[in-house]
């Protein structure tokens, strides 16, 4: 049952310091999405990638965020320095293709609580 | 302004009754809509996904439907179980022509079903 990982699955750091969140995609899947869920603002697309190239970072917040995919099976997630207004789950998703009627599979999410 | 509005944002009903969530948006160019489940401390999961010219799809017990001249799509629930209890996310896609998309999210309508 292949699934989409996350690692670390929960992260308490301080203020100023880096997260590195880790995903690791569905094989074969050549989309890959960083959503974040807070309460308050629900689910926010932040980036997403097509055959490992960045398509649309928009809804990152430039300054402190970077997304990357060093090779098919991984995308990482930084925020440096964190802040706590960055805690939120994280949440991994990938896709087989690109289209309007492509299904994408969510991982389990990183929960982040920055103090 | 791309808005996607849920109603209502909670429900409560008794095990093996139906029940039916709404989404209305405002969202050009529109691609997509979807429907997700999102299960408490877990990633949303994809009921169904639909484009302009679908106007039912179903998956299970659970049947989405789509009027693109109101802008409307409900999400109806037959025979509700426990297992249904959740968070039902409405997302819909504005689609452009450099193949790029966003994604406009509703808040949720949060569902508890009680034996």
């Amino acid at each position: 049952d292949a699934r989409v990982t996350q690692t670390p699955r929960d992260k308490v750091t301080e203020m100023g310091q880096e997260v590195t969140m880790r995903c690791q995609p569905i094989l074969g899947h050549n989309t890959v999405f960083w959503y974040r869920q807070t309460m308050m603002q629900g689910l926010e697309l932040l980036a997403y990638f097509r055959n490992r190239a960045p398509l649309d970072d928009s809804g990152m917040p430039k300054d402190r965020f970077s997304a990357e995919m060093p090779d098919a099976t991984l995308a990482t997630l930084k925020i440096q320095p964190s802040e706590p207004r960055d805690s939120a789950v994280y949440f991994c998703a990938s896709g087989p293709g690109w289209g309007e009627r492509e299904t994408q599979y969510f991982g389990p999410g990183t929960r982040l609580l920055v103090l | 302004k791309n808005q996607v509005e849920q109603s209502p944002q909670s429900l409560i009903i008794l095990e093996g009754k139906n029940c039916t969530l709404q989404c209305n948006y405002t969202v050009s160019p529109f691609s997509n809509l979807r429907w997700y489940k999102q299960d408490t401390g877990r990633g949303p999961v994809s009921l169904t996904i639909m484009t302009f010219s679908e106007n039912t799809k179903s998956n299970g017990r659970y049947t989405a439907t789509l009027d693109a001249d109101t802008k409307q799509s409900s999400l109806h629930i037959t025979a509700s179980q426990l297992s249904d209890s959740a968070s039902y996310i409405c997302v819909v896609s504005a689609g452009f022509l450099s193949g790029t998309y966003k994604y406009i999210f509703g808040t949720g309508t949060r569902l508890k079903v009680l034996a």
